[in-house]
């Protein structure tokens, strides 16, 4: 069974600052997997993807996330933090047979003016 | 191209009403996931389904809960005899190929209020 742990439910950082959020993940079989955005009250927006290609993935609005197999981790950075990116982010995981996707609790990014 | 529309946005139930939640695929997806996101939680697989067939539904509560898809029209995910813990919000993706590299592209979200 495939799982996604992300550490800290809310990170809080300054405008301008990077920004990183968490992700390992847990799978018995290559992984797939995916950063996720939502805005309050709205759906989930995909950010980026890992499919097994490039082992760091650049997603929408300046985002990127590396691939690490020995440390079992897909952990989300901006190298910027903008106050339209105040959201909460999830991170999940797939694998090629099966299709469900299996999600982390979630992220909800602060960004202080 | 459209994106995945769900209706109603926000549904009001008393308890033992029945619930029905509506999902249309993006154009020329065929696959389509139901997800529940309670208060505070990420979100929970349901039920994955292709035209008129259940393929995975593992996560669906055993009583009171079923899904369809048929061959016209929305996806239906249909609860019965809501009962207070049901209210969350119900996420329908759908996405245009088997595999899990597939991206799934996400629907607005129904918002399920129980009194």
């Amino acid at each position: 069974a495939q799982s996604v742990t992300q550490l800290g439910s809310h990170v809080s950082v300054s405008e301008g600052a990077l920004v990183l959020l968490r992700c390992n993940y847990s799978s018995s079989v290559p992984p797939y997997l995916f950063w996720y955005v939502q805005y309050p009250n709205q759906g989930l927006q995909l950010l980026l993807k890992y499919t097994s290609a490039a082992t760091l993935v650049k997603g929408i609005n300046g985002f990127e996330a590396e691939f690490k197999k020995s440390e079992t981790s897909f952990h989300l950075t901006k190298p910027s933090a903008h106050m339209s990116d105040a959201a909460e982010y999830f991170c999940a995981v797939s694998v090629e047979y099966g299709n469900k996707l299996v999600f982390g609790t979630g992220t909800i990014l602060r960004v202080k003016s | 191209n459209a994106g995945v529309m769900q209706n109603p946005r926000h549904l009001v139930r008393r308890r033992g009403q029945e619930a029905r939640l509506r999902c249309s695929p993006m154009k020329g997806h065929s696959h389509v996931y139901w997800y529940r996101q309670l208060p505070e939680e990420g979100l929970k697989f349901m039920v994955y389904l292709q035209k008129e067939n259940i393929i995975d539904e593992s996560g669906m509560p055993k009583e009171r809960f079923s899904a369809e898809f048929p061959k016209e029209g929305p996806s239906i995910l249909r609860i019965q005899q809501v009962v207070r813990g049901d209210s969350a919000a119900y996420f329908c993706a759908s996405s245009p190929g088997t595999s899990g590299r597939s991206t799934q592209y996400f629907g607005p979200g129904t918002r399920l209020t129980v009194l």
